[in-house]
């Protein structure tokens, strides 16, 4: 089935460490974003690629760091400069910037 | 992006009504509009989607409303199902390649 796998599903940090979050799709969209989701809040945008070997910082990328070295994955990892890293991370992919989202179930990080 | 905190708002429907959930958009140039729905801990999935050059669209069960005059998206859900529990949120775009913003979402829940 095409879509988008995130791993982990729930990851546990101590302060001061970095982490890597895996996005990958093989639905061959050239477009993918990664969104931070909290309580009561829409999705903010940390960072997008809109092709291989690009990417942009979105509103809150302060603290993150991606790399797009494939059209398939996106990975993302929330750095120790972070402040408040615990929270729901979902990766999503178009066609192209500005079409239809599809989403990743999502990883939940907690930092200890 | 807006913030309202840690509680959304709520809308509890008895099984078999309709639902009616509304978001206001931000930006008057906003001409592309998707409603998501996203159950606990998971990731959102595509409803409905709208253009600007249309002010309804229907799907199975479910309706979208634009009034681009008051910036108004409405999403109808017919005969509630306990199924359509869930948060609800609009994302808005441009047609020039512009990334969503999301609007906080609206948890729907279903009573028996």
């Amino acid at each position: 089935d095409g879509g988008i796998t995130q791993s982990p599903k729930y990851l546990f940090r101590k302060e001061g460490q970095n982490v890597t979050l895996s996005c990958e799709q093989n639905l061959n969209h050239d477009a993918m974003y990664w969104y931070r989701q909290d309580p009561g809040q829409g999705l903010r945008l940390i960072y997008y690629s809109q092709i291989v070997n690009d990417f942009q910082k979105g509103d809150i990328a302060e603290g993150y760091s991606v790399s797009r070295e494939k059209k398939e994955s996106f990975p993302l990892t929330v750095t120790s400069a972070q402040k408040n890293p615990t929270a729901f991370y979902l990766c999503a992919s178009s066609i192209l910037r500005g079409m239809e989202l599809f989403f990743g179930e999502g990883s939940r990080l907690t930092v200890l | 992006g807006e913030s309202v905190g840690l509680h959304l708002p709520t809308l509890s429907v008895q099984e078999g009504d309709n639902s009616i959930i509304n978001c206001a958009y931000s930006n008057s140039a906003s001409d592309y509009f998707i409603w998501y729905k996203q159950e606990s801990g998971k990731g959102p999935q595509f409803i409905i989607d709208i253009r600007s050059n249309m002010d309804k669209r229907q799907g199975q069960r479910v309706t979208v409303l634009l009034n681009k005059t008051v910036k108004h998206l409405s999403l109808q859900i017919a005969a509630t199902q306990p199924g359509d529990s869930a948060v609800y949120f609009c994302a808005e775009t441009t047609n020039y390649g512009q990334n969503f913003v999301f609007g906080p979402g609206t948890r729907l829940s279903v009573l028996p």
